[in-house]
């Protein structure tokens, strides 16, 4: 069964500055895809980034990039520069067939 | 990417009833998914909604509780049966765009039920 473990439940981070969001996962799987959501209080999950894990290059997206690590089964997000509308729950989740979420880390940005 | 529309977004029912949740698609996704999510919490996935198929359950959700139908590739529904008090969550959809789209995947913005 594929497991994906987000070990800080809650962070913070000054305006501007970086933060990195830690995820691991257990899989014998070797092709997958992992991903970043956001949800806002509104509750809608947004898609932040994604990693299929063929692909070497770390996925970036503007101020949001990942340091994907296949053999430590290690998948971190990083946000530059962030901002008081980052603020959110960030889900990490793994994606083979169906997706399944880790518990998640509240994120809050102070200005 | 394609869009989900979920309905409704909120509601509070009596202990014993029944309560159906709907989610249309404004194109054709491949797979639905099911997921409850408590308040603050992650989302773990009650059931996979295929078209012209029985749903298919994770471990401690059943059908006669959870009985979900996928007439089409655009449209889903899902029922709390006799509901109680611990049904009380938010409930959302998803979908995976057979295109790829924004990443395969694309959710609705959820149900939240409180039973009384």
């Amino acid at each position: 069964a594929q497991t994906v473990t987000q070990s800080q439940p809650e962070m913070s981070v000054q305006e501007a500055e970086t933060v990195t969001l830690s995820c691991t996962y257990d899989t014998s799987e070797n092709n997958y895809y992992l991903f970043w959501y956001k949800q806002p209080p509104s509750r809608q999950m947004i898609l932040v980034i994604r990693q299929e894990a063929y692909k070497q290059q770390n996925a970036t997206e503007n101020r949001f990039s990942v340091n994907f690590q296949k053999a430590a089964k290690s998948f971190s997000l990083k946000i530059s520069d962030s901002q008081l509308g980052d603020t959110a729950m960030y889900f990490c989740a793994f994606e083979v067939g169906d997706m399944r979420f880790g518990a998640g880390t509240r994120l809050t940005v102070k200005p | 990417s394609a869009v989900i529309s979920q309905k409704p977004s909120r509601d509070i029912c009596q202990r014993g009833t029944s309560l159906t949740i709907q989610c249309q698609v404004d194109s054709q996704v491949t797979m639905m998914f099911w997921y409850r999510q408590q308040p603050g919490q992650s989302l773990t996935l009650i059931a996979t909604a295929n078209q012209g198929s029985e749903a298919t359950y994770e471990s401690g959700f059943v059908i006669d509780k959870f009985p979900i139908s996928r007439p089409n590739l655009t449209f889903s529904t899902l029922t709390v049966s006799n509901m109680s008090p611990e049904d009380s969550s938010i409930y959302l959809c998803s979908g995976k765009e057979t295109g790829g789209g924004n990443g395969g995947y694309t959710f609705g913005s959820g149900t939240r039920l409180t039973v009384v």
